[in-house]
């Protein structure tokens, strides 16, 4: 059964941290590996990541995939406020065009 | 409008009510999605339609009826509902390559949240 876990689920920091939040992913027929930033309602699209080892980076963010391992991370430097959300993981198998999301880590920031 | 939206935005219904969710897309866009998310569970999907054809329907029960009259609308209509189907309904887009080869990211609506009394 494809399934994607994201640990941890739920994570407190300070303004200022620098987090790692992670995703692994048992996907047949791997294609890509999605992050998403869920605030209040639409998830936003943050990385789309199909190769291995190869560092995706906007503004703080940064992710990578390790497909021998199976899995990615998601990091943010210097972290803000703006940054609490529910950040979410997901993976895409080859020709299909749906997406087995992880539970979601949840981020607060504490000023 | 830009991006997806989705009509209402909240909805309070009883087990017995008949209601529709709304999703419209201004992406040019030609595959559209259902998801449901609950307190504390994935993401999960519901229904994919590519082109206006379903072509995924993750067992979900027949108190959802899906609908997708062009590619740029799409409707869930909602009936006898239990009030375990209370949840926050996304409505998805993407483009789908002509050739039926791998799609891009997925643009999400802002959600209709559901409460079943």
């Amino acid at each position: 059964e494809d399934k994607v876990v994201q640990s941890p689920l739920s994570l407190v920091v300070h303004e200022g941290d620098t987090v790692t939040l992670n995703c692994s992913y048992e996907v047949t027929n791997f294609r890509s590996l999605l992050w998403y930033k869920q605030e209040k309602k639409a998830p936003t699209f943050l990385f789309m990541l199909t190769s291995s080892g190869i560092e995706k980076k906007s503004g703080r963010l940064s992710s990578i995939l390790d497909k021998k391992e199976l899995f990615s991370i998601l990091n943010i430097t210097a972290t803000q406020t703006g940054d609490s959300a529910v950040y979410l993981c997901a993976a895409r198998f080859q020709g299909a065009q749906k997406l087995v999301f992880g539970q979601g880590t949840r981020l607060t920031i504490n000023p | 409008e830009t991006g997806v939206t989705q009509t209402p935005r909240h909805l309070v219904m009883g087990m017995t009510n008949k209601k529709s969710l709304k999703c419209e897309q201004h992406l040019g866009h030609n595959a559209m999605y259902w998801y449901k998310q609950s307190a504390k569970k994935p993401l999960e999907l519901m229904f994919v339609y590519s082109l206006e054809e379903r072509v995924e329907n993750n067992s979900v029960p027949s108190r959802f009826s899906p609908e997708c009259p062009n590619s740029s609308h799409l409707f869930l209509h909602l009936h006898t509902l239990q009030p375990e189907d209370s949840a926050l309904y996304l409505c998805a887009s993407s483009q789908s390559p002509p050739t039926g080869g791998d799609v891009d990211e997925q643009f999400f609506g802002p959600g209709t949240r559901l409460t079943v009394l």
